[in-house]
């Protein structure tokens, strides 16, 4: 299973863009890159998926390198609503390949 | 359009005691799981289904029964409830495997 590593917290101002960054360096060929976001006492939310290059939704964008060993995730002007925990995950196929490590705090300060 | 509907949403047991936690969703999708999720920390997964009749462990599976009979329905039961398994349980599901699962809203467990 690829390990993903995250920062654990991240602060930010209302209005600015925000970068997280997630680390996965042992990504297998066929893995997909996926990121939720939760909000205190409620499930995750899907965000965004890649495979490669760069995604783009309504709510974010997704970088992914060439070498897919990192991505990540964009959210442009953020609002104290976007105040939650970011997950990177990677994985394919089977859930039991999808796992949630601790994931990042984002924070954002008005 | 319910999405995924989990119920109770809180519960007190009993050390020893037994119980289901129900998971129904309305999107026809094949994929369903069961997460845990500890304060401060992740989601574990406990058990998951591809479909109606096929369960599989997940990472914590012991102390945890899954049946999957409906494709609509995947509950879980604790067998004989302990302190440890005090948590927050979500169930999820996908109509595509790996894609934008689509979670319920959790169910507080305590057991004392």
């Amino acid at each position: 299973l690829a390990k993903t590593t995250q920062p654990i917290s991240m602060d930010s101002y209302e209005g600015q863009e925000v970068n997280i960054t997630c680390s996965h360096n042992n990504i297998a060929t066929n893995d997909y890159i996926t990121w939720y976001q939760q909000f205190p006492s409620q499930g995750p939310r899907f965000i965004i998926q890649g495979y490669k290059t760069k995604v783009t939704n309504e709510v974010a964008s997704l970088f992914i390198p060439a070498d897919r060993k990192s991505s990540t995730l964009s959210l442009p002007r953020v609002s104290l609503s976007d105040t939650a925990v970011y997950y990177c995950l990677v994985g394919r196929g089977s859930a039991r390949q999808l796992t949630f490590g601790s994931g990042t705090q984002l924070t954002v300060l008005p | 359009n319910a999405g995924v509907t989990q119920t109770p949403k809180f519960q007190v047991l009993k050390t020893g005691q037994s119980m289901t936690l129900q998971c129904a969703q309305d999107m026809n999708h094949e994929y369903m799981s069961w997460y845990r999720q500890d304060p401060g920390m992740g989601l574990r997964l406990i058990h998951y289904s591809v479909g109606a009749g096929i369960t599989d462990q997940g990472e914590v599976p012991n102390g945890y029964n899954v049946s999957r009979s409906t494709t609509e329905d995947f509950p879980l039961r604790l067998l004989s409830a302990a302190p440890s398994q005090t948590s927050v349980y979500f169930c999820a599901s996908s109509g595509v495997p790996n894609y934008g699962y689509t979670f319920g809203s959790g169910t507080r467990l305590t057991v004392v």
